[in-house]
């Protein structure tokens, strides 16, 4: 079974309007992290948001929040007011303990390629 | 500047000739791991190291090695590249995580290396 879900392979959003990137996630750990990176064109992973099992907040990161619904087990990111620039893949991670701190890491889901229409 | 730095970034090389795929960081963090990213199969893990000569397998092992001499240094060996390797790969680096972080425990990447076996 999937680890991390990522439903929509691609997505065309027209600038300025907001957009939701889905993900689930499956895990049975009561401690883990979910993270949400963007992949632009040039190919390099960039760290956006960060949310922790027991965090009852929803993260924000300027345009970027985190949609999190620990019994749906759903880590949604939200891009407020989208822009060009936002133009990307959009991968979903998830990063657990581990039963003995050997063999945490952190799973990726397959990503969410989203192009921003002027 | 806090970084992972990868080298090199393309390679084109042919199929048999042992290759060497080099990997730093300059954070002095614990944990180091490889990854494969493919289309439509977001990225696998190929090896990680909790520590200094501490390493293991990952998702994606098989025509693979590793090794953690130093705990800056992890480079990712191809004894004998064959064209199913072909892929951009990324080295990671984190901070050992301990389950209920922050962002900080998520992972820093290089800026990844387009190999092309023929």
């Amino acid at each position: 079974a999937q680890k991390i879900t990522q439903t929509q392979p691609g997505m065309f959003v027209q600038e300025k309007e907001a957009v939701t990137l889905d993900c689930t996630y499956d895990t049975s750990d009561q401690s883990y992290g979910l993270f949400w990176y963007k992949q632009p064109s040039s190919g390099e992973m960039i760290f956006l948001i960060y949310q922790g099992s027991y965090d009852e907040q929803n993260a924000t990161e300027g345009r970027y929040s985190l949609n999190f619904q620990k019994a749906r087990k759903s880590a949604n990111l939200v891009i407020s007011a989208s822009q060009l620039g936002d133009s990307a893949m959009y991968f979903c991670a998830m990063r657990e303990r581990g039963t003995n701190f050997g063999n945490e890491k952190l799973t990726f889901g397959t990503g969410t390629r989203l192009t921003i229409i002027p | 500047e806090a970084q992972v730095t990868q080298n090199p970034r393309y390679l084109i090389t042919v199929t048999g000739k042992k290759l060497t795929v080099t990997c730093s960081q300059n954070m002095n963090h614990e944990y180091m791991s490889w990854y494969r990213q493919d289309p439509g199969l977001g990225l696998r893990q190929i090896y990680y190291s909790m520590n200094v000569e501490v390493t293991d397998k990952g998702d994606v092992p098989e025509g693979y090695k590793v090794s953690r001499k130093e705990k800056r240094n992890f480079p990712l060996i191809l004894e004998s590249p064959s064209p199913n390797q072909t892929s951009l790969y990324f080295c990671a680096s984190s901070l050992r995580y301990g389950g209920q972080g922050g962002s900080s425990y998520g992972y820093t990447f290089g800026s990844g290396t387009r190999l092309t076996v023929v």
